[in-house]
């Protein structure tokens, strides 16, 4: 079946430009994380979603960053006024369970460079 | 908060031989520990994990052992292949409620054939 799709898989831009990166989960799953990877580290976790719950938030790195999930399904990661230091890989992973424990499956990512 | 720490960053091998991977943790409230494997253009794969209750757990070629009392655990390939060359990434977190996992910063292992 299909897996985790994300959108654009590449993107630059210029500093202080707004970018939307897209993520379409599996369909059926309840879970929806986002994560960035900056080059040569681990995956830093940015947002959370669970069903009809209150995201939770707690990974974002500034008030530059939103997320929203629409319909329980697709979900659009929103970086306003970008910085350089926003040039990662942003990942998306989307889960069937109601913990994070639950097996995640990612996309393939979107890689944002700032100029 | 969670920190994890991952060794070595590279790590290369002959085909056939064996590869272990090492990760340090520092929350004692942490008690799931999952490894991925990153592929090249890919997202990160689960590979395998273990709970807090199990000291060790295998899967064919892949088995992961658990320290708690020296919060470490560590993932061993037997009898490499050119295929296992990836980026591997341990992480770390507690079992329930919605906090996220703690990552470490990944291991390239490159078996040469």
């Amino acid at each position: 079946g299909a897996g985790v799709s994300q959108s654009p898989s590449n993107k630059v831009t210029e500093k202080g430009k707004d970018v939307e990166l897209r993520c379409d989960p599996i369909s059926g799953h309840t879970a929806l994380y986002w994560y960035r990877q900056s080059l040569g580290q681990g995956l830093e976790f940015l947002i959370y979603f669970q069903g009809n719950s209150a995201p939770d938030k707690s990974g974002l790195p500034s008030d530059r960053f939103s997320a929203e999930r629409t319909g329980g399904s697709v979900s659009t990661l929103t970086i306003q006024r970008t910085q350089q230091e926003d040039s990662a890989v942003y990942l998306c992973a989307s889960s069937s369970g109601v913990s994070y424990t639950d097996t995640q499956y990612f996309g393939p990512g979107t890689r944002l460079t700032v100029l | 908060g969670e920190n994890v720490e991952q060794h070595p960053s590279t790590l290369s091998v002959q085909e056939g031989d064996s590869a272990v991977i090492k990760c340090t943790y520092s929350d004692s409230a942490s008690n799931y520990f999952p490894w991925y494997k990153q592929e090249l253009g890919k997202g990160p794969q689960l590979i395998i994990d273990i709970r807090s209750n199990v000291g060790e757990k295998k899967d064919q070629r892949i088995a992961v052992t658990l320290n708690k009392t020296a919060k470490h655990f560590s993932l061993h390939i037997t009898e490499t292949q050119p295929e296992d060359s990836a980026v591997y990434f341990c992480a770390a977190g507690p079992d329930t409620g919605r906090r996220a996992l703690t990552f470490g910063s990944g291991t390239r292992l490159q078996v040469q054939p």
